[in-house]
């Protein structure tokens, strides 16, 4: 059973764009919702992550997007950057535990 | 940010052979796991201990061992390698009260 969704798979965007990535969960007992970034031939490591009491968090370029009542969260990375190309995966916690989305493979043109 | 080294990052093994895949961390951390990732796909908990002498299976079956016998070491071993097992194998750990977890650069696993 798939607990968090996420889409789209890929996603191709403009130097200069807003890349967007969506997630929903079914679980209410989730209580932390964090983004990963994965480069190739690393592990992932932490980008940016809301609690589920603020609707919206903003670090630098990048924003997540929460509503609770429709149990969806989003990423949006304003002024995508070459440099930003990687997999995000979102997530979400359950005590000590994080349950994974599939991944957005995010490619930014020059 | 955590150090958390993983060994070796690559690793191609005969069916039928033990591995134990190293992990270890430098920050003191209580709580470690162990994921099971196909390239570009998601994450699947396999393993997680909470501190010494604790460990747990995680959401995803796997034939795998682990052990826990000291804070910064969490080996994950497979006793006998199949080609099922070719995956890449992430640790991750964090501390007690903490919403982080930090990753390993993970160990590329290819089982002929």
């Amino acid at each position: 059973q798939q607990q968090v969704k996420q889409s789209p798979q890929s996603l191709i965007v403009q130097k200069g764009g807003i890349s967007i990535i969506n997630c929903a969960y079914e679980n209410t007992a989730f209580d932390y919702f964090p983004w990963y970034q994965q480069f190739p031939g690393k592990g992932p490591a932490l980008l940016i992550a809301i609690r589920p009491d603020v609707s919206e968090k903003k670090e630098g370029r990048f924003t997540i997007s929460f509503n609770k009542s429709a149990k969806q969260f989003s990423l949006h990375i304003m002024d995508s950057q070459p440099g930003d190309s990687a997999t995000y995966f979102c997530a979400a916690r359950r005590g000590s535990r994080l349950t994974f989305g599939e991944g957005t493979q995010l490619t930014v043109n020059p | 940010e955590a150090d958390i080294y993983q060994t070796p990052r690559y690793l191609v093994i005969g069916t039928g052979k033990k591995i134990t895949l190293e992990c270890s961390q430098t920050m003191g951390h209580d709580k470690m796991y162990w994921y099971q990732q196909d390239p570009g796909m998601e994450l699947h908990l396999i393993h997680y201990s909470y501190g010494v002498n604790s460990t747990e299976k995680g959401d995803l079956s796997s034939e795998s061992t682990v052990s826990r016998i000291r804070t910064e070491h969490f080996p994950l071993t497979l006793e006998s390698a199949r080609p099922s097992h070719t995956s890449q194998y992430l640790c991750a750990s964090s501390e007690n009260q903490g919403e982080t977890q930090y990753f390993g650069p993970g160990t590329r696993l290819l089982v002929l």
